[in-house]
C-alpha cells in the first residue's frame, strides 16, 4: 500500500512553545490531507482538511489559530500547534487520500505530543 | 451529518476462535466502508473496505459485509491468532472525510 510518513513520533515541550508536525506522501502526490486528534482510548476525530496551495478547512470547534495548517506541496503538510498548552497534549495523526481505483485513506504513524 | 456506532467496544476471543464486530451507520448517501486496524502508539492501518455496490469482501482471514438496507456493516476475523490482538476502527463516507466508529479493543487469549 501507499506510505505516509509523519514526524516526530514523540515531542515533549514546554507550555507557551510551538511545535511542528510533518506529514509526507512518499509515493504518491495527495492535493488533499487530513489531520485528527485522538484522545486515550478514543476514536479519531477529525481536525481540519489541509489543501494544496489553498487555505486548510477547519471543523466546527478547532481554532484556526492555535492549530496551524500548511500544505506547501503535494507531498508534504505540515501541523503547528501554537503557543502550546496541557490540554494540547494529545495524539495527532495525518492521513492522504491514495486514488488507486478508490478512495483509500492512508495514515501516518501518528504524533505523540505531551505539553509540560 | 454522518454517525457511526461500534459494537462491542472491548472483545475477548480465544485463540483460534472468529471474532466479529458490527457497526451501523446513519446517512444513506454513505457508499465507502473501510476497516482499520491500531495498535497502540501507532496510526490505523487499512485491513479491507468495501463500496456499497458489494455486499461482502473477503482477504484471506478477514471478511466485511455490508447490508445497505438496514445501514449496518460487520468485521469478521477467522481463525484469530495473537497478533490480531488491537483496536479496531470502522469508518463510513460519501466522500474522502471519513466518520469513525468509537473503536473496539479485541485481545486474543492465547
Amino acid at each position: 500500500g501507499a506510505v505516509v510518513s509523519q514526524h516526530p513520533s514523540r515531542v515533549i515541550c514546554k507550555s507557551g512553545t510551538s511545535v511542528k508536525i510533518e506529514c509526507r506522501s512518499l509515493d504518491f502526490q495527495a492535493t488533499t490531507m487530513f489531520w485528527y486528534r485522538q484522545f486515550p482510548k478514543k476514536s479519531l476525530m477529525l481536525m481540519a482538511t489541509s489543501n494544496e496551495g489553498s487555505k486548510a478547512t477547519y471543523e466546527q470547534g478547532v481554532e484556526k489559530d492555535k492549530f496551524l495548517i500548511n500544505h506547501a506541496s503535494l507531498t508534504l503538510s505540515t501541523l503547528t500547534v501554537t503557543s502550546a498548552h496541557p490540554e494540547d497534549s494529545s495524539f495527532y495523526i495525518c492521513s492522504a487520500p491514495h486514488r488507486g481505483g478508490f478512495e483509500k485513506l492512508f495514515f501516518g504513524s501518528g504524533t505523540q505530543l505531551s505539553v509540560l | 451529518g454522518e454517525n457511526v456506532e461500534q459494537h462491542p467496544s472491548t472483545l475477548s476471543v480465544q485463540e483460534g476462535d472468529s471474532a466479529v464486530i458490527k457497526c451501523t451507520y446513519s446517512d444513506s448517501a454513505s457508499n465507502y466502508f473501510p476497516w482499520y486496524k491500531q495498535e497502540l502508539g501507532k496510526g490505523p492501518q487499512l485491513i479491507i473496505d468495501i463500496r456499497s455496490n458489494v455486499g461482502e469482501k473477503k482477504d484471506q482471514r478477514i471478511a466485511v459485509t455490508l447490508n445497505k438496507t438496514a445501514k449496518h456493516f460487520s468485521l469478521h476475523i477467522t481463525e484469530t491468532q495473537p497478533e490480531d490482538s488491537a483496536v479496531y476502527f470502522c469508518a463510513a463516507s460519501e466522500t474522502e472525510k471519513l466518520t469513525f466508529g468509537t473503536g473496539t479493543r479485541l485481545t486474543i487469549i492465547p
